[in-house]
């Protein structure tokens, strides 16, 4: 299985601080997207990190992936309340299926 | 901008019956996916469709399960006897194109149909 694990899996801070949850995974991708999911809601997109691509940002989000250590990150700058959510990396290894993580739950404190 | 949708939101049904989930992926999208997620359990793979027909599916998608396209718009995912397990969040998804095309690889996910099997 190439499922990601991010950790932590819980992860609380105060509004204005920075987020960072990492992903790890087994095998070799194409891409890794990350997704939020408010409690009970669906998954939004985020941003898609490329096999080939180190570092991308989107706004205050900032995704490394490091395909050596089988590895990225997601961090989320200056945080705020509405930023609470799930944060879940998927990977994508031959198109047809993601394999999602276990997710990180984040709690942003106002 | 385009978003895929899901009918119905919340689905309650007796074990043993038959439900059936609709989705209507973007329109330009050729690719399909379905996924469950048990409450406080990570998404799981279901199955993915691609020119008519299952392009793979994991062992949750068993013989209870079936997916179709049966218009220009809709997919649906059928599950023939429900069982208490089935009890589940699930999402559809679509993407326009396969990995490697930029730009056109992020899969896109429904709001969710929460069924829940009495």
């Amino acid at each position: 299985s190439q499922q990601g694990e991010e950790d932590p899996q819980a992860l609380s801070i105060q509004e204005g601080e920075n987020a960072t949850m990492n992903c790890s995974y087994k095998t070799s991708i194409n891409n890794l997207q990350w997704y939020r999911q408010n409690s009970g809601r669906g998954l939004v997109h985020l941003i898609l990190i490329r096999s080939n691509e180190r570092e991308k940002h989107s706004g205050r989000l900032r995704v490394t992936l490091d395909t050596s250590k089988k590895s990225s990150s997601l961090l989320i700058t200056a945080s705020r309340a509405a930023d609470t959510a799930s944060y879940f990396c998927a990977t994508d290894a031959n198109g047809n299926q993601f394999y999602f993580g276990t997710g990180t739950s984040l709690t942003v404190i106002p | 901008e385009p978003e895929v949708t899901q009918t119905p939101s919340h689905q309650v049904t007796q074990m043993g019956q038959e439900v059936i989930l609709r989705c209507v992926p973007i329109s330009n999208h050729l690719y399909f996916y379905w996924y469950r997620q048990i409450l406080g359990q990570k998404v799981e793979f279901l199955v993915s469709f691609y020119n008519n027909e299952i392009s793979e599916k994991s062992e949750i998608f068993d013989d209870q399960f079936s997916v179709e396209r049966p218009d220009g718009s809709n997919f649906t995912l059928k599950i023939r006897s429900t069982k208490l397990e089935d009890s589940a969040m699930y999402f559809c998804a679509s993407r326009q194109r396969a990995a490697g095309f930029l730009g056109k690889e992020t899969q896109y996910f429904g709001p969710g149909t929460r069924l829940l099997v009495l």
